[in-house]
């Protein structure tokens, strides 16, 4: 099983440009999180989607912050206009439905600095 | 609402030495538990996990058992090594109660010094 994938695996942009990350989740699974790790605040659930459809965005920061999955292989999370304080680690994570359990598969996760 | 703390670092320990990291949890539902680790600079991988009251996890030398009475997984190992250095999460999975995602504790930094 090749687990989930994220890219790029380390991004620098300066301020106010668009960042996009991506994510493919594991084949079959119904559920994908994106969630945000910083020292400050820790791990952060941001969006998740079931079947492809956003279930809770209520962790999205503010309107810079989207996420789409248009189809059950690939996802994006796009911050427009980053800023400084944008700067974090970004993962995307999958797992199946409820009845072939509840264990969440993370990926290496996505380094953003925002300069 | 679900939460989990855990106990904050650093922990320092010499290698060879018996560690407890202590986790404990708020649920509505009967949640799942899990540890996850983090080496420095890579994601994050499941170390073990319980998915019922008194059920044991364990993988690579370390053991947590769910212990619903006191709300608690503990992680234990009884002998640590310089590569157990990391930060080990504590979280809790609730579908039943609502919740698919995960909620983590804060994080423990172990440094496990030779």
């Amino acid at each position: 099983d090749a687990g989930v994938i994220q890219s790029p695996r380390h991004e620098v942009t300066e301020m106010g440009q668009e960042v996009t990350l991506r994510c493919k989740p594991i084949s079959g699974h119904d559920y994908l999180f994106w969630y945000r790790q910083t020292m400050m605040r820790g791990l952060e659930l941001l969006i998740y989607f079931n079947n492809n459809v956003p279930i809770d965005d209520s962790g999205m920061p503010e309107d810079r912050f989207s996420a789409k999955m248009p189809n059950a292989s690939f996802s994006t999370l796009k911050i427009q206009p980053s800023e400084p304080r944008d700067s974090a680690v970004y993962f995307c994570a999958s797992r199946g439905d409820r009845i072939s359990g509840n264990t969440i598969y993370f990926g290496e996760g996505s380094w953003l600095t925002v300069v | 609402g679900n939460s989990v703390t855990q106990m904050e670092g650093p922990v320092t320990l010499s290698e060879e030495a018996f560690l407890t990291i202590n986790c404990t949890y708020t649920a509505t539902g009967y949640p799942s538990l899990f540890w996850y680790v983090q080496y420095p600079g890579e994601g994050l991988q499941l170390l073990l996990k319980a998915t019922k009251a008194d059920d044991k996890g364990s993988n690579k030398g370390f053991e947590a058992t769910y212990r619903k009475e006191t709300t608690s997984f503990h992680l234990e190992k009884g002998s640590v090594q310089v590569s157990d250095s990391a930060v080990y999460f504590c979280a809790l999975s609730d579908p039943g109660g609502g919740a698919d995602g995960l909620t983590f504790g804060k994080g423990t930094h172990l440094i496990i010094q030779p």
